[in-house]
């Protein structure tokens, strides 16, 4: 059973327009969130995260978005650039030192 | 600040061979983890050590995966013997914390391939 679900396994967007990478989890335990971007042949590297206590978590471009009730986190990135081509990984974690649960990931792509 | 570093980076194998990879954390960072990466899928928690005790092994298939960290820095994983199930990635992590959340810290991974 999967407790963090990324549904959309590719997203392909225009430079220069907003890039929105969504993520559900079912287990009510999960108080942080954390998104990855991952280029082939390297580990994932980290780019934000969000504690359940804040509802937006924003880093220049990249804003993460969290709303509890739907258990649904959101990664927007704006504008997009060629370079954030990559895989993004949603994980959530029960707070403290603990191991992160991962979503299968989602292919971003940006077309020039 | 040197990353997580991992060796070897890739590796082919026979089933029921053996193999072991290394990885070296972030320095100072105490806590170190490994995921398994399947082709098309997350990372998956194998083990979790704090220092160079065990937190969390609940995930690791024992009958032919071990870890240890001796000394509390470096860390190696094993499997004996390997299937072919087990061809992925494995990726070795580092944490610390910052204002009460953690941050994991990954290497390159190593890549296996059970032939």
């Amino acid at each position: 059973d999967q407790q963090v679900k990324q549904n959309s396994p590719s997203l392909s967007v225009q430079e220069g327009r907003i890039s929105i990478l969504n993520c559900d989890y079912t287990n009510s335990m999960f108080d942080y969130f954390l998104w990855y971007k991952k280029y082939p042949a390297e580990g994932p590297t980290f780019l934000i995260s969000i504690s359940s206590i804040k509802d937006k978590n924003e880093d220049g471009r990249f804003t993460v978005f969290l709303n509890k009730s739907a258990k649904h986190l959101s990664l927007h990135i704006v504008p997009s650039q060629p370079g954030d081509s990559a895989v993004y990984f949603c994980a959530a974690s029960g707070g403290g030192a603990d191991g992160l649960t991962f979503g299968k990931g989602t292919h971003l792509i940006i077309q020039p | 600040e040197a990353g997580v570093a991992q060796s070897p980076r890739y590796k082919i194998i026979e089933k029921r061979q053996s193999v072991a990879f290394w990885c070296n954390p972030i320095s100072g960072h105490a806590t170190l983890y490994w995921y398994q990466q399947i082709l098309g899928q997350g990372p998956k928690l194998l083990i979790q050590f704090q220092n160079n005790g065990v937190v969390d092994d609940s995930q690791l298939p024992k009958d032919r995966f071990s870890a240890e960290r001796l000394k509390g820095v470096d860390s190696t994983l094993k499997i004996q013997p390997a299937k072919l199930e087990d061809s992925a990635v494995y990726l070795c992590a580092s944490s610390t914390f910052t204002a009460g959340e953690e941050t994991q810290y990954f290497g390159p991974g190593t890549r296996l391939l059970v032939l």
